[in-house]
């Protein structure tokens, strides 16, 4: 199976800084690559899928780009309401594995 | 817009058994592979089960065995039939959808397995 690892696996940044988060393969496979955001009791949102399509009504400042063994979930301008944990998921060739997080604090 | 609506979620005794339906609109099931994942309280996103758009079924060691994934496609509806429960099975339950280029995720049922 295919394993994925997110890393780091929390950051604390400021407010209006870049955020990049990245999402690594053990092996090389389509852009089958999803994004996730969820807050504190609430239900994961997607942001992003197909490695870098933006999902409707998802702020601009989100990124995805990558593909085969390497992804990255970017934040352009890290607001207050970024606040959330965001995993990533390849969706394609079961099983359709989940990273195991990354958690986004403001500093 | 898609909407996949989850139901079916409820109490039930360990070793009891539970249905989950998902519906779907505005597309048609038999061109989409569909999923079901789950999330523990407390815990990260965890893949269940997976249909693909041809009929094969998929299932994550931890239920192989004891849940089964299936889909009628003349009621655009997913099931995933639980049986022989445990408490380690309580979850939100959330089904997905792939196909057209896109990606579709439910709001999620609870499931909670406690005596």
């Amino acid at each position: 199976d295919i394993q994925m690892t997110q890393s780091p696996s929390s950051l604390s940044a400021s407010v209006g800084d870049r955020v990049t988060i990245t999402c690594r393969a053990s092996q090389g496979f389509s852009d089958y690559l999803a994004w996730f955001q969820q807050k504190p009791g609430k239900v994961p949102k997607l942001l992003i899928y197909a490695a870098s399509t933006l999902q409707s009504g998802v702020p601009s400042r989100f990124s995805g780009s990558g593909s085969g063994t390497d992804f990255t979930l970017t934040i352009s301008s890290l607001q207050p309401e970024d606040v959330a944990t965001y995993y990533c998921q390849k969706y394609y060739g079961a099983p359709w594995t989940f990273g195991q997080g990354t958690k986004v604090e403001i500093k | 817009e898609v909407q996949l609506v989850e139901s079916g979620g409820g109490l039930v005794q360990p070793g009891g058994s539970l249905r989950l339906s998902c519906g779907a609109s505005t597309f048609t099931f038999s061109t989409h592979a569909m999923s079901w994942v789950r999330q523990a309280p407390g815990k990260g996103l965890e893949w269940v089960s997976a249909i693909s758009s041809s009929g094969g079924t998929f299932y994550a060691d931890s239920v192989k065995g004891r849940f089964t994934i299936s889909r009628d496609i003349s009621k655009n509806t997913l099931y995933l039939q639980m049986n022989s429960l445990r408490v380690e099975d309580t979850a939100v339950y959330y089904c997905a959808s792939r196909g057209d280029g896109k990606y579709y995720w439910g709001q999620g049922t609870l499931v909670t397995v406690s005596s």
